[in-house]
């Protein structure tokens, strides 16, 4: 039972364009969403984060929108360099301080040149 | 301030061995989890642990075990190693309160033969 989905295993965008990456869940009990983003052979970094009380989230480059009806996030690199190139995971989080992180499939972007 | 520190960071066993991972979180973080993460099937959490008590556990087999000590480090046993544990472990450490991120380490490749 996949609690958070990422439906798209990869993702290419041309170097300066905006990436859009999409996840979805299940479990209305989640409350604060984050996103980490992975290189090969080391552990994930945080990157951004959203509590379920907001919509909206800037940092830098990257926002990161949550729409609570549809139970759907989405998180926006602008521009989108090729350091960007890595796999990035969708997290949730449950209510009541609970540290356990469930976790998308992760969507590997690729930034072309 | 150090990060999250998972050692070794590679191990070979044989089908059949056990084998212990260990996992030293930031400094003051007293939540550490655990998580396997195989190709196509992302992270999933194995176990958390805050003060040396197990907080949550994730759906895998007894075969998997971890324990914290009172310096919050902690660390997982496999027993009984198939050649599907094969995967990368990957330790995390959060504080407590609202909001909170985990912090992951490098991770443990582990490779069962």
């Amino acid at each position: 039972d996949q609690q958070v989905k990422q439906n798209s295993p990869s993702l290419s965008v041309q170097e300066g364009r905006i990436s859009i990456l999409n996840c979805d869940y299940t479990n209305s009990m989640f409350d604060y969403f984050l996103w980490y983003k992975k290189y090969p052979a080391e552990g994930p970094t945080f990157l951004i984060s959203i509590s379920s009380i907001k919509d909206k989230n800037e940092d830098g480059r990257f926002t990161v929108f949550l729409n609570k009806s549809a139970k759907h996030l989405s998180l926006h690199i602008v521009p989108s360099q090729p350091g960007d190139s890595a796999v990035y995971f969708c997290a949730a989080r449950g209510l009541g301080g609970n540290e356990k992180l469930t976790f998308g499939t992760g969507t590997r972007l690729t930034i072309i040149p | 301030k150090a990060g999250v520190t998972q050692t070794p960071r590679y191990l070979i066993k044989t089908r059949g061995q056990q084998v212990t991972l260990s996992c030293s979180p930031i400094s003051g973080h007293r939540s550490v989890s655990w998580y396997q993460q195989t190709p196509g099937q992302g992270l999933q959490f194995l176990f958390e642990y805050f003060s040396e008590t197990q907080r949550n556990k994730g759906n895998f087999p007894g075969r998997f075990s971890g324990r914290q000590f009172s310096n919050s480090r902690s660390e997982m046993n496999v027993s009984t190693l198939e050649l599907g544990d094969s995967a990368l472990y990957l330790c995390a450490s959060s504080s407590l309160g609202a909001p909170t991120e985990a912090f992951f380490g490098q991770g443990t490749r582990l490779t069962v033969v």
